[in-house]
């Protein structure tokens, strides 16, 4: 199972939105809605951001929303802050693996 | 509050075995699946494995890299689980992270510990 497709850095200004990417297959992110997110900080543990798509757990900013079509999902981050400035991984159910992650995208707040 | 505490983490030599522990608290653990998840230094996150719940027949599941190897577990009287890892080799040097899954969503990784780093070296 290879790990699904993202872009290695995004960036953006405070204030402004980026969307980060993540490209699988039919038998994975395209087959089912079962694609999360998470945010990780350096030297941090992940945590959970978005789930089943486009859903955010309780205590998330809902600055982060997230989408999908076809065999791409995305994250959106609007009105960008120097806290988010993070790694992300997306995260999707797959019929050859419980769970198959994205290869990370760090996003840089300029 | 949900806690998931790792311990076990340490160097070990290629060919060696190595077992790690979490202990959770928080939340009713018996009801939960629960996973292993590591990040190689500098690299990505990887699923490792996975044990189910007792009414899915405390069913395990594992990545291929690991398949064979490594053993997942569980004691619901200890509120613990644990990574039994086997024939390790320098490409499973990382951080192994205990994650709580969901309920009812056994693709969401909801609740994770800080980590503890394996290290196979010579």
């Amino acid at each position: 199972q290879s790990a699904l497709t993202q872009p290695a850095s995004v960036s953006g200004s405070p204030g402004q939105s980026i969307t980060i990417s993540c490209t699988g297959t039919s038998s994975d992110v395209g087959g089912y809605n079962f694609v999360s997110w998470y945010q990780q900080h350096p030297g941090k543990a992940p945590q959970l951001m978005i789930y089943d798509v486009s859903i955010r757990p309780s205590g998330v900013s809902n600055r982060f929303s997230g989408s999908k079509s076809g065999n791409t999902a995305s994250l959106t981050i609007s009105g960008l802050q120097a806290e988010d400035e993070a790694d992300y991984y997306c995260c999707s159910f797959s019929i050859s693996t419980a769970l198959v992650f994205g290869t990370g995208t760090e996003v840089t707040v300029l | 509050e949900v806690q998931l505490v790792e311990s076990g983490g340490g160097l070990v030599q290629p060919g060696g075995s190595l077992r790690l522990s979490c202990a959770a608290s928080g939340f009713t653990f018996s009801g939960h699946y629960m996973d292993w998840v590591r990040q190689a230094p500098g690299k990505g996150l990887e699923w490792v494995g996975r044990t189910r719940d007792k009414p899915h027949s405390y069913i395990t599941e594992y990545a291929a890299s690991v398949k064979g190897r490594f053993t997942v577990s569980r004691d619901d009287s200890q509120d613990s689980v644990y990574l039994q890892m086997t024939s390790l080799k320098t490409e499973d040097t990382a951080v192994y992270y205990c994650v709580r899954v969901q309920g009812g969503n056994a693709h969401v990784l909801d609740y994770w510990g800080q980590g503890t780093l394996v290290t196979v070296s010579s």
